[in-house]
């Protein structure tokens, strides 16, 4: 089993639509997650960290369930501009090592039309 | 503040060639890394760096050697390339504990003939 898994899509939407994409991750004792933005030929951006109550930034909410190890990313009132992959990442424990380390999902692709 | 850059951005090797990827951050991180990206395999980490002097395996080493001589650089090199490497590469940086996440450059796209 993949250590993050998100459904690839791709997710079209109209502008104004309401969208929400779903990741889980495979270790219970992972220690901090993000949803990445990355457009297309471009480097991933951090959109937003994802904390335990859940958390808001303007259009976008990202929602954590531990105990389902369930991440979530919902965006209102979809964009043109919010047009791209979305990437799930999760820090965990890396094999034979303490050091964490960040593991990406592969990815969410989301088409907005006008 | 240019955060993390790369050089080059495209680079174009024949089978066997070697090279060295740059990249730079002016964020005083301690933590740097290596990913290639290729289609449908998303982001695969190929060696990571927690401090000047230091370097680590990551998931796909093979084929790949770095250096951290200095805190703010971190250099991939492919001693002899392989049509395999063909790719997109990444380098990012973070703080230790990567609680705020890291930071990517724009990217070195390498095709190996």
């Amino acid at each position: 089993r993949k250590e993050v898994e998100q459904d690839p899509g791709p997710f079209n939407v109209p502008e104004g639509a309401t969208v929400a994409f779903n990741c889980t991750y495979s270790n219970s004792a992972s220690q901090s997650f993000f949803w990445y933005r990355q457009d297309c030929r471009k480097e991933p951006k951090l959109l937003m960290s994802v904390y335990s109550s859940g958390n808001e930034d303007g259009r976008f909410t990202a929602q954590l369930n531990r105990a389902s190890q369930y991440i979530s990313l919902l965006i209102r009132d979809s964009k043109l501009s919010d047009s791209a992959t979305y990437l799930c990442v999760v820090k965990m424990a890396d094999r034979g090592s303490t050091l964490g380390r960040l593991y990406f999902g592969r990815g969410t692709q989301l088409t907005v039309w006008p | 503040n240019a955060g993390v850059t790369q050089t080059p951005k495209f680079r174009v090797l024949k089978t066997g060639q070697s090279m060295t990827l740059l990249c730079a951050q002016d964020m005083n991180h301690e933590y740097m890394y290596w990913y290639r990206q290729d289609p449908g395999m998303g982001l695969r980490l190929i060696h990571y760096s927690v401090g000047e002097g230091t370097t680590a395996k990551g998931e796909v080493p093979d084929g790949y050697n770095v250096s951290r001589l200095k805190k703010q650089n971190f250099l991939l090199g492919l001693e002899s390339a392989a049509p395999s490497q063909t790719s997109v590469y990444f380098c990012a940086s973070s703080y230790a504990g990567q609680l705020r996440g890291q930071y990517f450059g724009p990217g070195t796209r390498l095709t190996v003939t």
